[in-house]
């Protein structure tokens, strides 16, 4: 069985720095892209970041490039995402989500999410 | 960027009815969308790849039609746990991969 499971959100203050991390298991995770997809209260869905499965490869939207870093170790089923420079408008919910293939960019397995709140 | 808009913002169903939600690109992204599922509480799960393809697991009163910049969900008869909010997702032109801003099936 495929899970996802994210860490590491918490409140910050605007312009401070947050790691996430999701542990992964139920599949041979270096196979895979992973994605962070965030999500702000009431809002909808937000992709943020994308890295491929040998991690070789990354990729931002425009709201979060310059700021976030995705990484994963592979060793350690694991996916991160370093948040720096974080403003009042990236609060959300984090998802952790496996892409269907290396960069096939369908997310068909999801986390349950970990929540992000910056304000001073 | 490619913009996916979702119409209707909201639709109002009895069980057993049929929805019919749309999601409109504004240039084509071919037959790469997809459709996901999500309720108050849960992440978001994936119904429909590549247009019409099913999800594993997902039941076959879903479905889903088109190509280039008009794409439908169907739900041939809804059950009390299909009410939920329903976003479509595009990965023709990436990165980004956007979504549609969702549609909300209540219960009328």
């Amino acid at each position: 069985e495929v899970q996802l499971v994210e860490s590491g959100g918490g409140v910050v203050q605007p312009g401070g720095s947050l790691r996430l991390s999701c542990a992964a298991s139920g599949f041979t995770f270096d196979d895979y892209a992973m994605h962070w997809v965030r999500q702000a209260p009431g809002k909808g869905l937000e992709w943020v970041s994308l890295i491929s499965g040998d991690g070789g490869s990354t990729y931002y939207a425009d709201s979060v490039k310059g700021r976030f870093t995705i990484s994963r170790d592979n060793s350690k089923n694991s996916l991160y995402l370093q948040m720096n420079s974080l403003r009042t408008e990236d609060t959300a919910l984090y998802y952790c989500a496996k892409d269907m293939g290396d960069g096939y960019n369908y997310l068909d397995y999801w986390g349950q999410g970990t929540l992000v709140t910056v304000s001073s | 960027e490619i913009v996916l808009t979702q119409s209707p913002a909201t639709l109002s169903l009895s069980p057993g009815e049929r929805a019919t939600l749309s999601c409109r690109a504004s240039q084509s992204v071919s037959s790469y969308l997809a459709w996901y599922q999500q309720k108050p509480g849960q992440a978001p799960r994936l119904l429909i790849y590549d247009a019409s393809n099913r999800a594993t697991g997902i039941p076959a009163r879903f479905s889903g039609s088109g190509s280039g910049t008009d794409f439908t969900l169907t739900i041939s008869s809804l059950e009390p746990e299909d009410f939920a909010v329903y976003y479509c997702q595009q990965r023709s032109n990436w990165p980004p991969k956007t979504f549609g801003q969702g549609t909300r099936l209540e219960i009328k």
